[in-house]
């Protein structure tokens, strides 16, 4: 079977560091992506990490090791509007086309207090 | 440029009435499909299209139908409601098995 877990909540102070973590268990990977979705509104893309390591984007990065099934969502200088659930998403190979199809995580809800 | 719109944006439902989710996109993208978020669960994956005239099942697709006529549009019908389908539809997009753009969802209440 395939499995995500995220912590459920988080809450973090305003211009401080978070890290949101992912862990998963499946076959096939091809991928994975972090969405950000704030309540009552639609999944925003993030960012996507195939190989291991980390890509930048800003002051969201996100960091990936296959051999361990593990990835993470740093957020750096937090900001009020980051306050948010944030996805972790695999895409999975022969499942949904030539690329594969995307299964998801309960999502993190973060909180970013004053 | 709209990205993927869905129509209608709230729905009340009595159990066994029928209805269709209308999903467009004006990305130009092959790939289209039907989710479900409901608490504590996260999105699940109803039906998918990977071009025009295609579907194929996702995690969920037990009482529900789709169809793929246009490139630009993907239908998600509910022949029969229940209960159990009360939740969030949410339409999405991607050029091949890219990530995926979404649409602002539906919020559906079966009673």
């Amino acid at each position: 079977g395939q499995n995500i877990d995220q912590p459920t909540e988080m809450t973090a102070t305003e211009g401080a560091i978070v890290q949101i973590n992912c862990t998963y268990q499946t076959s096939g990977f091809n991928g994975l992506f972090w969405y950000q979705q704030h309540a009552g509104e639609a999944p925003t893309f993030l960012s996507y990490n195939v190989l291991d390591g980390l890509e930048e984007k800003g002051r969201f990065s996100s960091f990936l090791s296959r051999s361990k099934g593990y990835s993470y969502l740093l957020l750096k200088e937090l900001q009020m509007k980051d306050s948010a659930s944030y996805l972790c998403a695999v895409r999975i190979m022969n499942y949904g086309g030539s690329q594969g199809n995307l299964i998801f995580g309960k999502g993190t809800k973060l909180s970013v207090k004053p | 440029n709209a990205g993927v719109t869905q129509t209608p944006k709230f729905r009340v439902l009595k159990t066994g009435q029928s209805m269709t989710l209308l999903c467009a996109q004006d990305m130009n993208h092959e790939y289209m499909y039907w989710y479900r978020q409901d608490p504590g669960m996260g999105l699940r994956l109803i039906h998918y299209s990977v071009g025009e005239g295609t579907t194929a099942k996702g995690e969920v697709p037990d009482g529900y139908n789709v169809s793929r006529l246009k490139k630009q549009n993907f239908l998600l019908g509910l022949e029969s409601a229940a209960p159990s389908q009360t939740s969030v539809y949410f339409c999405a997009s991607s050029s091949s098995g890219g990530h995926r753009f979404f649409g602002p969802g539906t919020r559906l209440t079966v009673l």
